[in-house]
């Protein structure tokens, strides 16, 4: 039973260009949210989404990111035109079927970005 | 919204000593959960806890949580060099809340 994957696990992104970070939940989970961790702080919410929609993204910075999660396919956190503050390590978790957050959240290995 | 303050920030402590890590709220939580995070590594979960009062035990690791249910403690008694890491609480921003808001983490490290 596979755990939740990412991929790419490293990502090395010039100012500019675009970072596209994949998340694959665990089997069976229908949620999936998106962290950011900068070094030495704790994880930062970014979006919640199910699939084909997004339910919270409350956490997401309105302008350059974006997050979808297709009804075929990983979940995808896109960051467009990225500057040296966006390096830090993203994270997606999933969970099954949630009744008001009563669910732990399991945890993939994280895309390490850093911008140059 | 929601936040969770977590004391101390940074740890060290002597192989064999205990430890205590302590997370507080302003406001009332529906439960609480806590996550261990390795160097390098990725957040995994250790434990919810939903109960006033509640007391839960993993081996040498107990987890407390509040009567008022503003505050929770995990406890490691007699650390070894496998339990350094950051440790993390977090809670459910409202009832029915989806976002989950983590505080910013006690990092342990285990002279041997």
């Amino acid at each position: 039973n596979a755990g939740v994957m990412q991929n790419p696990r490293h990502l090395v992104r010039r100012r500019g260009q675009e970072a596209r970070l994949r998340c694959s939940p665990m089997k069976g989970h229908s949620h999936v949210y998106w962290y950011r961790q900068l070094p030495e702080e704790g994880l930062k919410f970014m979006v919640y989404l199910q699939k084909e929609n997004i339910i919270d993204e409350s956490g997401m910075p309105k302008e350059r990111f974006s997050a979808e999660f297709p009804k075929e396919g990983p979940s995808i956190l896109r960051i467009q035109q990225v500057v040296r503050g966006d390096s830090a390590a993203y994270f997606c978790a999933s969970s099954p079927l949630s009744r008001g957050g009563d669910y732990e959240q399991y945890f993939g290995p994280g895309t390490r970005l850093t911008v140059t | 919204g929601q936040q969770v303050m977590q004391i101390p920030q940074y740890q060290h402590v002597q192989e064999g000593e205990d430890f205590t890590t302590y997370c507080n709220s302003s406001t009332t939580l529906s439960n609480i959960q806590w996550y261990k995070q390795r160097p390098g590594g990725h957040p995994v979960f250790l434990i919810q806890l939903v109960k006033s009062g509640e007391v839960k035990k993993q081996k040498r690791l107990t987890f407390q949580f509040g009567e008022a249910k503003k505050n929770s403690s995990l406890h490691i008694t007699a650390t070894q060099t496998t339990d350094v890491g950051t440790y993390f609480c977090a809670a459910y921003s409202g009832a029915g809340s989806y976002q989950l808001t983590f505080g910013k983490g006690t990092k342990l490290s285990v002279i041997p």
